[in-house]
Formats: structure tokens, sequence, C-alpha cells
């Protein structure tokens, strides 16, 4: 079965360290995203991508970059890590372009920015 | 930045209640409007996307209605159960902003 996996699942990290948090899909498809949560704001997008080499900032991406080298994966990277950037991490993937897909998500990263 | 809001933040009501929730998205530019169920400690999952003014779709026990000239959405559970209990998201795609915007959610708790 076609699948979207995040690692890791769970991650403790400093203040000023680069941590990035893989995602891998097998369902083929063009669109992948990451979001996170926070309380009170629902999902907000950080990167999207729209296909292989093709990379965008969502509404809260400082501070955050990706990726896209291949179709499966969509790495995001921050680049030094700061306590704001604590959330748990969504990463997502659909198959229509321009928001006409559902999105499949992964399960979620847990980060901790000690 | 777009703004989607969703109504009421949070709902508790009692098995077997019929209640609905509210996602307000701008009018213009509308491309897509989707639901999602997202329940805790798990990852959401999509109820429905809807393209076209007057959509209605139905999955079992839950509908949702779609107007665009005036940028709101209702979502519809009929005859709650526990097991509905769950955070419901409403995401909006914009043709001009070219990205999907979630709302913060509305949190239903159902009590037996």
């Amino acid at each position: 079965d076609a699948e979207i996996t995040q690692s890791p699942r769970h991650k403790i990290t400093e203040t000023g360290r680069q941590v990035t948090l893989a995602c891998h899909q097998t369902w083929n498809h063009n669109n992948m995203f990451w979001y996170r949560q926070d309380l009170g704001h629902g999902l907000r997008l950080i990167h999207y991508s729209y296909g292989v080499q093709d990379t965008n900032k969502g509404e809260v991406s400082d501070g955050y970059s990706v990726s896209r080298s291949n179709t499966e994966d969509l790495p995001l990277t921050l680049e030094s890590a700061a306590s704001s950037q604590t959330s748990v991490y969504f990463c997502a993937s659909s198959d229509h372009s321009a928001g006409a897909g559902e999105l499949f998500f992964g399960e979620g990263s847990r980060l901790t920015v000690l | 930045i777009l703004n989607v809001e969703q109504s009421p933040q949070s709902l508790h009501v009692q098995e077997g209640d019929s209640t609905n929730f509210t996602c307000s998205f701008p009018s213009s530019n509308f491309y897509a409007l989707h639901w999602y169920r997202w329940e805790t400690a798990k990852s959401p999952e999509a109820l429905f996307v809807m393209t076209l003014n007057g959509d209605e779709k139905k999955k079992g026990r839950i509908s949702a209605t779609l107007n665009t000239k005036e940028g709101y959405s209702y979502l519809y559970i009929k005859g709650s159960q526990p097991e509905d209990s769950a955070t419901y998201l409403c995401a909006f795609f914009s043709g001009g902003y070219n990205k999907l915007i979630f709302g913060a959610g509305t949190r239903l708790a159902v009590h037996p």
C-alpha cells in the first residue's frame, strides 16, 4: 500500500542546532507540503512543493528550508533551531494540482527545542 | 494572508444530537474547499473536497454544503456518536494565492 512516512517521530534538540525532518511518500504525488500544528492555530503551512526542483514558502517559512530532488522526498531543515520551533510537524502530499486533491498526511514529528 | 475562520471553536454535544459547524473563507478567487477530521494522536484524514458552488457532499452521517459566492461551508453531523469526537478542520485553496490554508478547527466532544 502507498503511504507517507515521517522520521524521526520524536526529536529533542538544543537551541542553535540544525535539525532535519524527513518525509517520504510512495504515492508518486507531485505535491508535497510541510505544516506545523500549534494550539489555537490549527495547521500552518511552512513550505510546499509542486514538483521536483520546485519549492515555495508558506505562511511561516522563516527559519526553515526544504529541497525537492526527487518525487518521493521533501526533507524539512531547521537551520538553527529555536524554542519557538517546538511543535508537531506534519508532512502531506496530494496528486491533483491547484488544491483540488485531498491531502494525505504523515503521522507527525514532535520536535522539542530546549 | 488569507483568513479562514471556523466556528464554533469547540462544541460539546450529547450522543444522538445533530450538530453543525461553519467555515468562512474569502469569496474571491475560489478554487476548492476541503474538510478534514482529526482525531487526537492521529493524522488528519480527508472528509470532502468541494470545488463547485452549491456542492453538497455526504459520507455516512456527515455531510457538507458549499456557498462560494458568500464564502462559507457548513459541515453537518447527524445523530452524533462518541466516535465522532475529533477536531474538524476546513481548508481553502485560492486560485490567486495558490496554496491550501487551514482554519483553526472546531473541536467536537460527543458525550455518551
